[in-house]
């Protein structure tokens, strides 16, 4: 019962180094998000895939460009990291896009990135 | 910017009291849910609430969502030390949001004492 694997668990940057989280869900859902989680600003979206081949900018997309590669994989790629990205960030997954009932968002258990 | 506001941000009790956390916001939802996180670990989902005024129970937890939609609320009955964690509001705006565009509240952090 793998559900959302997101890698890797832990980085430290330099900055203006990049680097790409991956994810990947077993659960043959359409949609997929990234959301980052800083203490004391709740989660918030840098960008989501509602279904296979679209991708679409949340809240905070600055600094960050995503692959929607199949239905499974859903990278996150950080191309000259800054210390303004060191962040726990959590990879999602959904049967479909948005809240409604009987539509669980799952999370992965997320990436703690630091950027020195 | 439509924000989602809980509170209290922080909540530390005896093994047993009774509790309420409130999310709120001045915009309209078309749905809203609640997780619990817990250290090192994602979210996890624990109701979804799509009708104005509409209650639900998880055993001693009772989800409550306002007429309006604008607000929420979740109760705790009893809180046991196995209920301490970081609890989570979200929702999906009405009107004037994107699709898969899921708004956080920052989360109430509950303690439970022995």
């Amino acid at each position: 019962n793998a559900g959302v694997t997101q890698t890797p668990k832990f980085q430290v940057l330099k900055t203006g180094q990049s680097m790409t989280l991956q994810c990947a869900q077993d659960m043959n859902h359409n949609s997929m998000y990234w959301y980052r989680q800083d203490p004391g600003m709740g989660l918030r979206l840098i960008y989501y895939s509602a279904s296979e081949g679209t991708t679409d900018k949340g809240e905070v997309p600055n600094g960050y460009n995503v692959s929607r590669l199949n239905k499974r994989e859903f990278s996150l790629r950080l191309e000259s990291a800054a210390p303004s990205q060191t962040s726990v960030y959590f990879c999602a997954s959904s049967p479909s896009p948005g809240t409604g009932l009987g539509n669980t968002i799952y999370f992965g258990e997320g990436s703690w990135l630091t950027v020195v | 910017t439509q924000l989602l506001e809980q509170s209290p941000q922080f909540l530390s009790i005896q093994e047993g009291e009774n509790l309420t956390v409130y999310c709120n916001s001045s915009s309209v939802f078309s749905s809203l849910q609640w997780y619990r996180q817990e250290p090192g670990e994602g979210p996890v989902l624990l109701v979804t609430v799509v009708t104005g005024g509409e209650v639900k129970k998880l055993k001693r937890l009772t989800f409550q969502f306002g007429d309006a939609r604008k607000d929420s609320s979740l109760h705790i009955t009893a809180a046991q030390p196995g209920d301490t964690g970081l609890y989570l509001c979200a929702g999906a705006l009405l009107y004037g949001g994107s699709q898969g565009n899921l708004i956080f509240g920052k989360g109430t952090k509950l303690s439970v004492k022995p």
